[in-house]
């Protein structure tokens, strides 16, 4: 059974604080992104990788960061939150076969408030 | 610019009859088509997939019509379920295997 995990489901940061979200998949899968999801405005992907070391940016990566040193293993960084990061973030993993089988496999999501 | 077009937020139907879900798309590029069932504070899942090669797909009560000339896709569920209540999202994946996903629209499933 394929499993994403992430690391809180509901966090609480003050603004300027450095947040980490972790994200932990067991399908060894290359590829792993991070989107956040708000109201009126679906998912927008942030980054993404496909493999140990390498990232790429998304629509909306002002702001964030991410590391991937282990390929199970994939983190989200505000480097300084501040209020308008305030959301549900979703972490998903997908494999490399480009196939019709090539769906991405999402975690419960981390709802984050910055006060 | 939006890429992936779900013009409707909300929809509503009747209990055993038809939802049709749509959605627009202005990038040619994309070779797959998903769409994504997503419950509160619960992360999407995959529903069903076609490829922009194909016109159709169907997998139960879910079928996906693709129209190529037109860029739309649409999502029909017959006959519809109240546990069908949910948001739908539809993605068109690109050329780095990303996915770009539409707004979303809430369906509701009423007895």
């Amino acid at each position: 059974d394929v499993k994403v995990t992430q690391s809180s489901r509901y966090l609480v940061k003050r603004t300027g604080e450095k947040v980490f979200l972790e994200c932990v998949q067991d399908m060894d899968h290359e590829n792993m992104f991070w989107y956040r999801q708000d109201p009126g405005l679906g998912l927008r992907l942030i980054y993404f990788s496909y493999d140990v070391k390498m990232k790429e940016k998304g629509d909306i990566p002002e702001g964030y960061s991410v590391s991937r040193e282990k390929k199970e293993r994939f983190s989200l960084i505000l480097e300084s939150a501040s209020t308008n990061q305030t959301s549900m973030y979703l972490c998903a993993s997908s494999s490399f076969d480009r196939g019709w089988r090539n769906e991405q496999y999402f975690g419960p999501g981390t709802r984050l408030t910055v006060t | 610019d939006q890429q992936v077009k779900q013009n409707s937020p909300s929809l509503s139907v009747q209990e055993g009859r038809i939802s049709i879900l749509n959605c627009d798309y202005t990038n040619s590029m994309f070779d797959y088509f998903l769409w994504y069932k997503k419950y509160p504070a619960e992360g999407p899942t995959f529903l069903i997939s076609i490829s922009s090669i194909k016109d159709k797909n169907e997998d139960g009560r879910f079928t996906v019509f693709l129209n190529k000339s037109a860029k739309h896709l649409s999502l029909h569920i017959v006959p519809s379920q109240p546990g069908d209540s949910a948001v739908y999202f539809c993605a068109g994946r690109g050329s780095q295997g990303n996915l770009i996903f539409g707004k979303g629209t809430k369906l509701s499933v009423k007895p």
